[in-house]
C-alpha cells in the first residue's frame, strides 16, 4: 500500500494570500496524483489530476506541481470560498490511497 | 450533465449486511469510457477507496475490505450497487459513488461524486 502523507494538518492563511499544501508518497507515484477540495457536508470536488492538470471549471488560482514522491497544491490568492479541507490521492497503484487531509482555515 | 445519487438504509445492525445503490443519470454505466467506484469517509475522518468496476466486468477491491465487499451492476436501471457483509461500528461512514477519469484503472481520479449517504452501524 502506498501511504500518502499531507502537511501541515492545519494551515491558517489570510484571504488574498498564497497557500501551499504538501503531499508526500511513500514511494514514487510518477504524476498519478489528484487533489480534491471538500467543504463541510459536501462531497469532495476534483481540483487537479495528473499532478498538474486542472479539472473542468477549476479557477486558475489553483495549481498543482511535483512528481515522484513530492507534490504541492498552491492557491495563489485565497478567496473566502477556498477555506476547506484538501486531500491528495494517488492512482499509480490500483489500490488507490488518499492523504489524511489538510484543513485550510482563515487566519 | 452526469449525476450520481446514492440510496439505501441509513442504519444497519452489527453483523448484518450494508447494501447501497448508486443511480446514474446523464450517462451510461455500460459505456466503454469509464470506470465507476465507491469511496467512503468515516465521520470526521479521511477518504477510503472501497472498490471499482468497468462495464466489461473488470473489478478491483480494496484488499482491506475484499473479503466482505461485492459490487454488482444493473445496466437496465443504470445503477450499480455495493454490498458489505458482517458490518461493525468501524463501517459507519458516508458512502460515495463516483465516476473515474477514464476507461482504465490508471485513470484513477474521481469526478464527479454523488452527494453521499451516511450509514450508521448500530444496534
Amino acid at each position: 500500500e502506498i501511504v500518502m502523507t499531507q502537511s501541515p494538518a492545519t494551515l491558517s492563511v489570510s484571504p488574498g494570500e498564497r497557500a501551499t499544501l504538501s503531499c508526500r508518497a511513500s514511494q514514487s507515484v510518477s504524476s498519478d496524483l489528484a487533489w480534491y477540495q471538500q467543504k463541510p457536508g459536501q462531497a469532495p470536488r476534483l481540483l487537479i489530476y495528473g499532478a498538474s492538470t486542472r479539472a473542468t471549471g477549476i479557477p486558475a488560482r489553483f495549481s498543482g506541481s511535483g512528481s515522484g514522491t513530492e507534490f504541492t497544491l498552491t492557491i495563489s490568492s485565497l478567496q473566502s470560498e477556498d477555506f476547506a479541507v484538501y486531500y491528495c490521492q494517488q492512482y499509480n497503484n490500483w489500490m488507490y490511497t488518499f492523504g489524511q487531509g489538510t484543513k485550510l482555515e482563515i487566519k | 450533465q452526469l449525476q450520481l445519487q446514492e440510496s439505501g438504509p441509513g442504519l444497519v445492525k452489527p453483523s448484518e449486511t450494508l447494501s447501497l445503490t448508486c443511480s446514474v443519470s446523464g450517462g451510461s454505466i455500460s459505456s466503454s469510457d469509464y470506470y465507476w467506484a465507491w469511496v467512503r469517509q468515516p465521520p470526521g475522518k479521511g477518504l477510503e477507496w472501497i472498490a471499482n468496476f468497468f462495464y466489461s466486468g473488470s473489478t478491483f477491491y480494496n484488499p482491506s475490505l475484499k473479503s466482505r465487499v461485492t459490487i454488482s451492476v444493473d445496466t437496465s436501471k443504470n445503477q450499480f450497487s455495493l454490498k458489505l457483509i458482517s458490518v461493525t461500528a468501524a463501517d459507519t461512514a458516508v458512502y460515495y459513488c463516483a465516476r473515474q477519469g477514464g476507461s482504465s484503472w490508471v485513470n484513477g481520479w474521481f469526478d464527479p461524486w454523488g452527494q453521499g449517504t451516511l450509514v450508521t452501524v448500530s444496534s
